[in-house]
């Protein structure tokens, strides 16, 4: 069964810090990543997609990816009360389906 | 900027009648979906449709659930006899799949209440 597993949280920071969120995966096949932003009580909202490992950067956010390891995260840089979010992990085996986690819950303190 | 639509925000049923959740995708996209998302529970996918046929779907998606593009724009899940387990937040989204890129933008939802 394929899994995507986030630490529920909540995870605070102060506001301006750095947040890191985390995600691993379970199947080794899978071809793209992605990280969604839900606001309670709303729809999934994109904030980056990443397919090769490494880095990929788009504003204060920065996604890693490592395949060998099965590991995804998120950083955002110069969090922002505005930030405080559940960030859901998902994952796309190649079967236009998504695998999503449980979501880390961010909290940022002014 | 071009965004997916659903209706209605919010549907309440009695257990046991039928309901059809609507979907406008965005309009050059190829794929459709459809989640759900039980409350504090994880989003999970339900089917996939392309080309005017399911592609994937889950154990979820039994013989209650059917899904059809009757037209051009709309895409709709139909539920036949509700359950009060079926109540959940159901997100469409949809995809232009290209090499390399394969993003899904989500819907606002549709919230179903099984009385």
């Amino acid at each position: 069964q394929k899994e995507v597993e986030q630490n529920s949280g909540p995870l605070s920071v102060p506001e301006g810090a750095i947040a890191s969120l985390n995600c691993t995966y379970s199947d080794r096949v899978s071809q793209s990543f992605f990280w969604y932003r839900q606001y309670s009580g709303k729809s999934p909202e994109l904030i980056m997609s990443i397919y090769s490992n490494g880095d990929k950067e788009d504003g204060r956010f920065t996604a890693q990816l490592n395949k060998a390891s099965q590991y995804v995260s998120l950083l955002i840089r110069d969090s922002q009360p505005s930030d405080s979010a559940t960030y859901l992990c998902a994952v796309d085996n190649a079967g236009n389906m998504l695998t999503f986690g449980g979501g880390t819950r961010l909290m940022v303190k002014p | 900027e071009p965004e997916v639509t659903q209706t209605p925000s919010h549907q309440v049923t009695q257990m046991g009648q039928e309901v059809i959740l609507r979907c406008v995708p965005i309009s050059n996209h190829l794929y459709f979906y459809w989640y759900r998302q039980i409350l504090g529970q994880k989003v999970e996918f339900l089917v996939s449709f392309y080309n005017n046929e399911i592609s994937e779907k889950s154990e979820i998606f039994d013989d209650q659930f059917s899904v059809e593009r009757p037209d051009g724009s709309n895409f709709t899940l139909k539920i036949r006899s509700t359950k009060l387990e079926d109540s959940a937040m159901y997100f469409c989204a949809s995809s232009e799949p290209q090499a390399g890129t394969d993003t899904q933008y989500f819907g606002p939802g549709t919230r179903l209440t099984v009385l």
